[in-house]
Formats: C-alpha cells, sequence, structure tokens
C-alpha cells in the first residue's frame, strides 16, 4: 500500500540553522506530494505541495523537491526561526485511490533563541 | 484562517455515549473529508463526502458514521464511544472530488472520553 515514512523527531535547532526534515515515500503510481504544518493548538496548513517529479514546491523560505528516483520529497529551509516551531507533515495524494492524504508520522521542530 | 469551521472545539464526554461533530467547508468547496489525529495512529484519514454523496471510506469504525447536508455543512456522529476514542478530529475541504486539489483544514474538535 502506500506510505509515508519521515524521520523521528524531534529536531532541536538554534535559530538561523539550516533545516532538513527527511520524507520517502512509497506508492503504486505518480502521487503529489504535500507538507503540511501543525502549529501548537491549531489544525494542519498546508505549506507547499509539488505535483510531478522535479518540481519544486516552496513557500515562506521553506522548499522541498519531488525526487521521483529516490522517491523524496525532504523539507528544507536555509535559516529557521523560533516561529518555525512546530510539527511538520509529509503526506501523498493518489489520484484514483480512496480520495485521501496518507500522511507521515510527523516531526517536531523546536527552534531557540 | 483556512475558512474550515468546526464546532465544538473541545468536547468531553464518557464511555458509552454518542457525541456529533460539525463541520462547515470552505465557501464553494464541495468536498469534505473526516480524519482522527491520536498519539498511537497519527493522522487517519476516516471518510470522505462529495456533494452530499459519501465518496470514500478509510478506517471508519462502524460505530462511527458521518453525513453531508445540502448546505454542504458535515456532521461525524460517534456513538457507544471508547476511551481510545480520544482524539482530535480534523475536518478538510476542497473544490473537487478527487485529483490532485489542495484540502484545507479546519481547526480540529478535540475529543475526551472519560
Amino acid at each position: 500500500g502506500n506510505s509515508v515514512t519521515q524521520m523521528e523527531g524531534p529536531v532541536t535547532l538554534s535559530e538561523e540553522a539550516f533545516l532538513t526534515i527527511n520524507c520517502t515515500y512509497t506508492a503504486t503510481g505518480y502521487p503529489s506530494l504535500f507538507w503540511y504544518v501543525q502549529y501548537p493548538g491549531e489544525g494542519l496548513q498546508l505549506l507547499l505541495k509539488a505535483t510531478k517529479a522535479d518540481d519544486k514546491g516552496s513557500n515562506k523560505g521553506f522548499e522541498a523537491t519531488y525526487r521521483k528516483e529516490t522517491t523524496s520529497f525532504h523539507l528544507e529551509k536555509g535559516s529557521v526561526q523560533v516561529s518555525d516551531s512546530a510539527v511538520y507533515f509529509c503526506a501523498l495524494y493518489l489520484t484514483g485511490t480512496a480520495s485521501k492524504l496518507t500522511f507521515g508520522t510527523g516531526t517536531r521542530l523546536q527552534v531557540t533563541l | 484562517d483556512s475558512g474550515v469551521t468546526q464546532t465544538p472545539k473541545h468536547l468531553i464526554t464518557a464511555t458509552g455515549q454518542r457525541v456529533t461533530l460539525r463541520c462547515s467547508p470552505r465557501s464553494g468547496d464541495l468536498s469534505v473529508y473526516w480524519y482522527q489525529q491520536s498519539l498511537d495512529q497519527g493522522l487517519q484519514f476516516l471518510i470522505q463526502y462529495y456533494n452530499g454523496e459519501e465518496r470514500a471510506k478509510g478506517n471508519i469504525l462502524e460505530r462511527f458514521s458521518a453525513q453531508q447536508f445540502p448546505d454542504l455543512h458535515s456532521e461525524l456522529n460517534l456513538s457507544s464511544l471508547e476511551l481510545g476514542d480520544s482524539a482530535l478530529y480534523f475536518c478538510a475541504s476542497s473544490d473537487l472530488a478527487g485529483g490532485r486539489e489542495t484540502q484545507y483544514f479546519g481547526p480540529g474538535t478535540r475529543l475526551l472520553v472519560l
């Protein structure tokens, strides 16, 4: 079946550090890939997405490139801020399946001063 | 603000009881999705409705049911509640039945079963 694997958290970084959160997927077909972010006490917000191989999604300084050859969609940011502290979820969506997003387990990011 | 609203924000109830969670999608969105987020299971898709019709079913228990009304709001009914049903329940909406559209999430309803 389809699945998403994310790196275990929590990830603790100092402000202005470089962030990478790894995400790999297994899917029968060519999924769309998403990163969602959940701030404390809030719902999920779409951070970025990519719908085909080699696409790069970007938003608020975050980037992720859809790599079909490595089935990966790693999230990166060059310089994190305290306000980026949240839980980040990688997800895939495959047309023709039960119209559902399949989520990874989430990675908690804590950024300190 | 995603434009998706959910009520109530918090719900505390006892085992064996029944509760109803409500979701209003973004204006113009025809699809509503329900997800459950728990510590042990993570984020799991429960069910999807499109324009009033059930479209897809995920890991939804038989004790749970949902519907989407003509005004497109949706309700998730949870009955014979068990301690393990304690979780955050999210509703999401999108404007298409399927495909690669973005889903917009509400703030969630936190259910605690005592």
